[in-house]
C-alpha cells in the first residue's frame, strides 16, 4: 500500500533549539497535513497544506508543501518543553468519497531543559 | 478539546468478552472514522462512515463490528478479540468524506488479555 517515509524517527533536542522533520513519498499527494499527538491523547491537527509550494505558519510552526507534491516538511522554532510528543504527517490522494488519507510513522520529539 | 469524545478511555477485556467503544462528535460533521494505532506502526484506517452509511471497510476482521446510528455517534462493537488487537483505537470526524481535515478523539486504550 501507499507509504509515507517520515524522518527522523526520533529527536532529542535542547530547549530553545529549532527542529526540522519531513515526509517523503514516491507518489503525489493533493493535501498534506501535520498532526501532533501527546501521550494518551489523539492526534491534533497543527497545519494543513493544500497547494504545491505553499508555506504556512502556525505560531512557532512552519510547514511547506513540496513543489513536486511528493514531500512536506515541518519546522518548529525555539522549542519548548510542551513541544514534546509525536508528530505525524498525512497525505491525501484522490477526492470525494475516493479520498485516501495516509499517515506517516511519526517523529517522536523529546525536549531537554 | 477537539469536539470528538470517546468512551471509555481505557478498557481491559478477556478474549471471550463483548464490549463496545463509543465515539461522539459535536462538530456537525457528516463523516466518521475508526482507526487502530499500534506501537511503531502508522495509523490504520478501519472503517469510514459518511452520512451514516459505511463507505469503507479496510479488510477488518469480523470480530470488530461498527455501528453508526446517526452522524454524531459511532460505535465499535468488540467480541472474541485476540491479544494482538490490543492497541489505541481512535475515532475521527470530518465535514464530509472528501474533506481531509479530520479531527480526532482522545482514543480508547484497549488491552486484550
Amino acid at each position: 500500500g501507499q507509504q509515507l517515509n517520515q524522518s527522523p524517527q526520533s529527536m532529542f533536542i535542547q530547549e530553545g533549539e529549532d527542529v526540522s522533520m519531513n515526509c517523503t513519498s514516491s507518489s503525489i499527494f493533493n493535501t498534506w497535513l501535520w498532526y501532533k499527538q501527546d501521550p494518551g491523547e489523539g492526534p491534533v491537527l497543527l497545519i494543513a497544506l493544500y497547494k504545491a509550494g505553499e508555506l504556512t505558519s502556525n505560531g512557532r510552526l512552519t510547514a511547506q508543501f513540496g513543489i513536486t507534491r511528493k514531500d512536506s516538511f515541518l519546522n518548529i522554532s525555539a522549542s519548548i518543553p510542551s513541544d514534546v510528543g509525536i508528530y505525524f504527517c498525512a497525505g491525501q490522494r484522490g477526492g470525494g468519497t475516493a479520498s485516501k488519507l495516509t499517515f506517516g510513522t511519526g517523529t517522536r520529539l523529546q525536549v531537554t531543559l | 478539546e477537539t469536539g470528538v469524545t470517546q468512551t471509555p478511555r481505557h478498557l481491559v477485556m478477556g478474549m471471550t468478552n463483548k464490549k463496545s467503544l463509543k465515539c461522539e462528535q459535536h462538530l456537525g460533521h457528516n463523516a466518521m472514522y475508526w482507526y487502530k494505532q499500534s506501537a511503531k506502526k502508522p495509523l490504520e484506517l478501519m472503517f469510514v462512515y459518511n452520512f451514516k452509511e459505511q463507505t469503507e471497510n479496510n479488510s477488518v476482521p469480523s470480530r470488530f463490528s461498527p455501528e453508526c446510528p446517526n452522524s454524531s455517534h459511532l460505535f465499535l462493537h468488540l467480541h472474541t478479540l485476540q491479544p494482538e488487537d490490543s492497541a489505541l483505537y481512535l475515532c475521527a470526524s470530518s465535514q464530509d468524506r472528501g474533506q481531509d481535515t479530520q479531527y480526532f478523539g482522545p482514543g480508547t486504550r484497549l488491552t486484550v488479555l
